[in-house]
């Protein structure tokens, strides 16, 4: 069975400073791994995704993650928040093969000026 | 621009009526989905349509009907409205492998009195 798991239900940070979003997974085989951001009132967007390439995937937007499969890992960060992040964040796991996408709870990020 | 249609944006039903949400992509994609979005649950999966002609429960299907009118157009309808139904629904498409993600729309925000 696959889940993914999503620490902290809301996370805030500085403008400026370092954002980290985590998110645990788990998978019987190589996952494909995702993150979505959704501002308010719209849709997901997707951020960047893992495939089996390069363990660490650049994004839009300055976001970046690292696929670590000793730790089920495939945490979001950024180095410096912008005002502009504010919105919620989604890890969603699938695998080879799988009809579908499963998605985390989510993330709020809120950036304090 | 190219992507998911989805209407209406927004929705008020009483208890016991019924419904149909609309979806379309252009993006000549072979699978689509209905999630809905409940604050502190992330993203439920209600059905999906792997392919033109095939639909196929997913995690919260009750209450919910769905067709798959074309490739294109994919539909859920309420038959009989309930409160617990009050969600924000959205309509997702991919390519055939999820390695690609989903696109999404941008969602129909329903309330049941």
């Amino acid at each position: 069975a696959q889940s993914v798991t999503q620490l902290g239900s809301h996370v805030s940070v500085s403008e400026g400073a370092l954002v980290l979003l985590r998110c645990n997974y788990s998978s019987s085989v190589p996952p494909y791994l995702f993150w979505y951001v959704q501002y308010p009132n719209q849709g997901l967007q997707l951020l960047l995704k893992y495939t089996s390439a390069a363990t660490l995937v650049k994004g839009i937007n300055g976001f970046e993650a690292e696929f670590k499969k000793s730790e089920t890992s495939f945490h979001l960060t950024k180095p410096s928040a912008h005002m502009s992040d504010a919105a919620e964040y989604f890890c969603a796991v699938s695998k080879t093969g799988a009809n579908n996408l499963f998605f985390g709870t989510g993330t709020r990020l809120t950036v304090i000026p | 621009n190219a992507g998911v249609t989805q209407t209406p944006k927004f929705q008020v039903l009483k208890t016991g009526q019924s419904m149909t949400l609309q979806c379309a992509q252009d993006m000549n994609h072979n699978s689509m989905y209905w999630y809905r979005q409940d604050p502190g649950m992330g993203l439920r999966l209600i059905y999906y349509s792997a392919s033109e002609g095939t639909t196929d429960k997913g995690e919260v299907p009750n209450g919910y009907n769905v067709s798959r009118l074309n490739k294109r157009e994919f539909s859920l309808r309420l038959e009989s409205a309930a409160p617990s139904q009050t969600s924000v629904y959205f309509c997702a498409s991919s390519e055939s492998r999820t390695q690609y993600g989903y696109t999404f729309g941008s969602g129909t925000r329903l309330t049941v009195v």
